[in-house]
């Protein structure tokens, strides 16, 4: 059973518009991260934090932007969808060092 | 910086036989952890093993094994009597130094009944 929760599973949304994408754990695990997964699969960071008010960009370039004002809870917004959103979107958390993360079930975004 | 190659972006296995997927990395650190990771269709990721790269033996999860080689940077996933249920995308992943997990581009593997 899933200790991490994104929503919605799936969203079609129109261009311009703002979204967010939830995810919450009830792990207690101070570190979460947001991946970006494209149609060949490979997942890129887009995001992470350490705890409260921590927030931290990844590898890729995203115009997302994410917040951490709880412990359980990373939300990701993107303020003006557009086509080239279009993407699977992962959300996990990691205990601390060295033990793997957890992950959620994601969010598949259409942008259209 | 650290890099993570699966040279296999699609492999087939029969149903009960044994199929192993490979995985070489490229880091100047001593230290650090190894994980294998299954994606199936439209579901969760999970973790399958995970590896302390200071620990010679080889670790195993039931069906799951790896064979670690670290002078070779080698990691590969053997996974024994395979069942229709571990049809799915593998993913090949490195902890570095610095807290973070990188991965590889996937294998996807198909079980044949």
């Amino acid at each position: 059973e899933a200790d991490i929760y994104q929503t919605p599973r799936y969203l079609v949304i129109g261009t311009g518009k703002k979204i967010t994408l939830e995810c919450s754990q009830t792990m207690g695990h101070d570190k979460m991260y947001w991946y970006q997964q494209d149609p060949g699969m490979e997942l890129h960071l887009i995001h992470y934090s350490y705890g409260v008010n921590s927030t931290e960009k990844g590898d890729l370039s995203s115009e997302s932007t994410v917040s951490r004002i709880r412990t359980e809870h990373f939300p990701l917004t993107l303020e003006s969808a557009r086509p080239s959103h279009t993407s699977q979107y992962l959300c996990a958390s990691s205990e601390g060092c060295c033990y793997g993360y957890t992950f959620g079930s994601g969010t598949r975004l259409t942008v259209v | 910086a650290q890099t993570v190659t699966q040279s296999q972006p699609e492999m087939s296995v029969q149903e009960a036989e044994t199929v192993t997927l490979s995985c070489t990395y490229d880091t100047s650190e001593s230290d650090y952890y190894l994980f294998w990771y299954k994606q199936p269709p439209s579901r969760q990721m999970i973790l399958v093993i995970r590896q302390e790269a200071y620990k010679q033996q080889n670790a195993t999860e039931n069906r799951f094994s790896v064979n670690f080689q670290k002078a070779a940077k080698s990691f590969s996933l053997k996974i024994s009597d395979s069942q229709l249920g571990d049809a799915a995308m593998y993913f090949c992943a490195y902890l570095t130094s610095y807290d973070k997990v990188i991965f590889g581009p996937g294998t996807s593997l198909s079980v044949i009944p």
